[in-house]
């Protein structure tokens, strides 16, 4: 069935410096794949997303890249901050223009170390 | 705007009671996903309504059933509770393409 893989499963950085978090899915068809920031206590925010029709996207210090033959996609964050410190899941959907079901990977515990 | 507003925050049930959860989507918002997020995992979908409707469903239990209300709000019934259903339970709304999520119900079964 459909599966997302995220790695790492923990990822510690000192501020300043540059974080990369790697997904991939398993159904060819997924067409669309956001990432999100979940906070303790609260639930996921959207961070950014890509379109299969793109393969690179960028948003100030954020940003995701997809290969689609692959079945890859990633998310860097440049010049880490303490409070970007969080736990980060990727998704993909092949039902975009639905809004719906989103496949998610396991996450990724993000620590920026002051 | 509101955004996406789930209620309760917090549920403490006993094994084999029903519990209902309600979301109301962010304004403009049409379709209503539920997710189960157990402790250090990402969120599972449960099902999505739109137009009153159930239209996807994961791979839950008939256990958990829900509703859509002609004001798009959704509410997730799950009865026999197990210990096992314990986790946060979030509600995501979106039109076309992006789901924007709630704070999440944390419910614990005792």
């Amino acid at each position: 069935g459909e599966n997302v893989e995220q790695h790492p499963s923990t990822l510690s950085v000192q501020e300043g410096d540059s974080a990369v978090i790697k997904c991939t899915y398993s159904d060819s068809a997924s067409n669309y794949f956001p990432w999100y920031k979940q906070e303790l206590g609260k639930g996921p925010q959207l961070i950014i997303d890509i379109r299969s029709n793109v393969g690179e996207k960028k948003d100030q210090r954020i940003a995701v890249t997809l290969n689609k033959t692959a079945k890859h996609f990633s998310l860097h964050i440049t010049e880490t901050q303490p409070e970007d410190s969080a736990v980060y899941f990727c998704a993909a959907t092949e039902t975009y223009n639905q809004g719906g079901k989103l496949i998610f990977g396991q996450g990724t515990e993000l620590s920026v170390k002051p | 705007d509101a955004g996406v507003t789930q209620s309760p925050t917090h549920l403490i049930k006993t094994r084999g009671q029903q519990v209902t959860l309600r979301c109301s989507p962010k304004s403009g918002h049409d379709t209503v996903s539920w997710y189960q997020q157990a402790l250090g995992q990402g969120p599972q979908f449960i099902f999505q309504y739109y137009e009153e409707e159930e239209r996807q469903r994961g791979n839950f239990p008939d256990r958990f059933s829900g509703h859509q209300f002609p004001n798009y709000s959704s509410e997730l019934n799950v009865n026999a509770l197990l210990l096992g259903d314990s986790a946060l339970y979030l509600c995501a709304s979106s039109s076309t393409g992006r789901a924007f999520f709630g704070q999440g119900t944390r419910l614990t079964v005792v």
